[in-house]
């Protein structure tokens, strides 16, 4: 069964202490890793997709890798504004275009 | 870029009353449509996706169904709502990024359900 597992659950950082996210997938014929932020109360943004096991991606701060069980979201000297849920989904196996999403991190970065 | 709308922004119904979202999309043609459900704290719980019209796939096999009556409509109802259908739902679509040679996917700003 396709499977997408996020840790920690949650993260408290202080501000400028770098930091990993993980996002561990169990799918067959990965079709794509993607990940997102979303704030309290609003629809989740979209920030990466990734395909094949190698792959790296950056934007600004953040840095998401791909392995061919998991992958990282990299937070390089954050700020409180970085402060959010992080949201890893798959989509593949005999899902097709399905997307399979994760409970989330909680990131929290203190001033 | 693509839009999404999604109404109303909120919403407080009875349990057994009636339900219908409605979710469009902007500046896209022909995408791949899903609708998602948040239980406060929790991750998304895909409910439809749908790949084209009148096209809907079910992953919860509820008292919510899902129609596609456009390409760019993607509609949410229920004959009689329960309580465990609060949450927040959130309609998104797949669009494919010829400049990344990527797909994407983006969501509306969601609907907020409380069935009282």
């Amino acid at each position: 069964e396709d499977q997408v597992t996020q840790s920690p659950e949650a993260l408290r950082l202080q501000e400028g202490e770098s930091s990993s996210l993980n996002c561990s997938y169990t799918v067959s014929g990965l079709r794509g890793l993607f990940w997102y932020r979303q704030d309290p109360g609003k629809g989740p943004e979209f920030l990466f997709t990734l395909y094949s096991a190698g792959e790296e991606k950056e934007k600004e701060r953040l840095k998401a890798t791909l392995t061919k069980k998991e992958s990282f979201l990299h937070i390089t000297a954050p700020k409180p504004e970085d402060s959010a849920t992080y949201l890893c989904a798959v989509q593949g196996g005999t899902g097709g275009f399905k997307t399979i999403f994760g409970a989330g991190t909680r990131l929290f970065v203190k001033a | 870029s693509q839009t999404i709308h999604q109404w109303p922004a909120t919403l407080v119904q009875p349990v057994g009353s009636p339900l219908s979202l409605e979710c469009t999309v902007e500046g896209t043609s022909n995408p791949n449509l899903y609708w998602y459900r948040q239980a406060a704290g929790r991750g998304l719980q895909l409910l439809f996706y749908s790949v084209g019209i009148g096209q809907i796939s079910s992953e919860v096999p509820q008292n919510l169904s899902a129609s596609r009556p456009q390409d760019r409509q993607f509609i949410l109802s229920s004959k009689k709502l329960l309580l465990s259908d609060s949450g927040f739902y959130l309609c998104a679509c797949l669009k494919w990024n010829r400049q990344g040679s990527s797909y994407e996917q983006y969501f509306g700003p969601g609907t907020r359900l409380t069935v009282t």
